[in-house]
């Protein structure tokens, strides 16, 4: 059973490229959610997807967006990127779907694509 | 969302056991609690999630007081393997909500 998958591992950018990072969840699961991981702090919450709709978002301005197709894999853009844009950034799936409630739904991370921009 | 507290770092000797408390003061009655293991250039990992009392599983063990203002997770007998971030989150219940991380309890094991 194939995990939580990212491509690509690494990605080196200039200043004011665009990005897209892509991902695919863990067999099952319907929904993705995209954190971004600056060195030395803890991951912080982008946006999530269900139902190829975002469904919530964190403080992440315009430039972040994203897309889910059909079958469930997602894509992360980043538009005009700056210096502070360089990370980790992880994608995490989860089955929201299953409707069990008062249960928090343990979600599964890939190994990331590492950013630089230069 | 539930803001929580850990050490920085922690450090321990091989065979020991560790004990990371996190202090969440304001959680809600829907919240669980759920520690993620994280190790360098990788995804964080579900470790366990409680909502009382306490919790084992193979990994670990997840202690919740009554009054569940703070958590304690108990690693056994850690090996050089256990060097990692260790993550305590407080999440609303009933959907994939977003997971909210603080900077972690960077745990060093040494021989």
């Amino acid at each position: 059973d194939a995990g939580v998958t990212q491509s690509p591992t690494h990605l080196i950018k200039t200043r004011g490229q665009q990005v897209t990072l892509r991902c695919s969840p863990k067999s099952g699961h319907d929904t993705v959610s995209w954190y971004q991981q600056a060195l030395g702090q803890g991951p912080q919450f982008i946006f999530q997807y269900y139902e190829e709709e975002e469904r919530q978002r964190g403080n992440f301005p315009d430039r972040f967006s994203g897309h889910q197709f059909p079958n469930y894999s997602s894509e992360l853009n980043v538009n005009a990127l700056l210096l502070g844009d360089s990370a980790l950034y992880l994608c995490a799936s989860s089955p929201l779907g299953q409707g069990i409630p008062f249960s928090y739904y343990e979600q599964y991370f890939g190994p990331g694509t590492r950013l630089t921009v230069t | 969302l539930a803001k929580t507290t850990q050490p920085i770092s922690m450090d321990s000797y091989e065979g020991q056991e560790v004990n990371i408390t996190c202090s969440h003061n304001n959680i809600a009655t829907n919240d669980y609690i759920t520690w993620y293991q994280q190790f360098p250039s990788q995804g964080p990992r579900f470790i366990i999630q409680g909502y009382k009392t306490k919790v084992t599983n193979e990994v670990a063990s997840l202690f919740i007081p009554a009054d569940r203002k703070s958590s304690t997770l108990s690693l056994p007998r850690v090996s050089l393997s256990d060097t990692a971030v260790y993550y305590c989150l407080v999440g609303e219940s009933g959907t994939a909500s977003k997971l909210t991380f603080g900077t972690g309890t960077r745990l060093q094991v040494t021989l």
